[in-house]
């Protein structure tokens, strides 16, 4: 199994509709992130979670929500989705900034 | 704030040819760089990583980088590439005390043969 898993892999969606991201790992790591990647931006933070108590905003929060369940789970929520949150979803989870991140396989998530 | 450039979007280059990815940064504090590599539908991997000490950093894979703080850059090098390098290149930073990696735009390197 990988260390870290993402679900859905691929998604497509409407207009509007709430949607949810699922990341699990079993690095038994603290940190955890979601980031978004868009052709020529690279990747952008969008939410970090240090522990179950610890959830952040990163510089693209609006329009999603998420929920830390467990040390090992850390979930993204789409509220009501738009067409430009149409983009490759990735979760990590770290020990440390110090020693990287690993990440996840991605969410490719289609809003029509 | 911290921030990463990688002026490069898309590097061709053929195969056994060297090849130099450009990666500046921004940064009010102390920092450690990373390199990561995402092959085709894949998640990204690290490739390297500078924290301190020795300024030359390298993987396992042939691929090293420099890191120059006077001009606050941290080039990855290649003296000879395959085709299976072909993949996109995400440069990282983070500085000391931050919470979180800050990515640069990424650069794709195309192998040809």
């Amino acid at each position: 199994d990988a260390d870290v898993t993402q679900t859905p892999r691929n998604r497509i969606t409407k207009t509007g509709k709430r949607i949810m991201l699922e990341c699990s790992q079993t690095k038994g790591h603290d940190r955890m992130y979601w980031y978004r990647q868009d052709p020529g931006l690279g990747l952008r933070l969008i939410y970090y979670s240090f522990d179950v108590k610890d959830i952040n905003k990163g510089e693209i929060s609006d329009g999603y929500s998420v929920s830390r369940q467990a040390q090992a789970k850390f979930s993204l929520s789409l509220e009501s989705a738009i067409p430009n949150q149409t983009a490759l979803y990735f979760c990590a989870t770290s020990d440390s900034t110090v020693y990287g991140y690993t990440f996840g396989s991605g969410t490719r998530l289609t809003v029509v | 704030a911290q921030s990463v450039t990688q002026l490069d979007s898309q590097v061709p280059v053929f195969e056994e040819a060297p090849v130099e990815l450009r990666c500046n940064y921004s940064s009010s504090v102390s920092v450690y760089l990373f390199w990561y590599v995402q092959y085709p539908n894949q998640g990204l991997q690290l490739l390297l990583k500078y924290l301190s000490g020795s300024t030359l950093v390298e993987s396992i894979n042939g691929f090293e980088a420099e890191f120059n703080k006077s001009q606050t850059s941290f080039h990855l090098r290649k003296p000879s590439v395959h085709i299976s390098d072909t993949a996109e290149y995400f440069c990282a930073v983070s500085g000391t005390g931050r919470r979180a990696l800050t990515f640069g735009s990424g650069t794709r390197l195309q192998v040809q043969p």
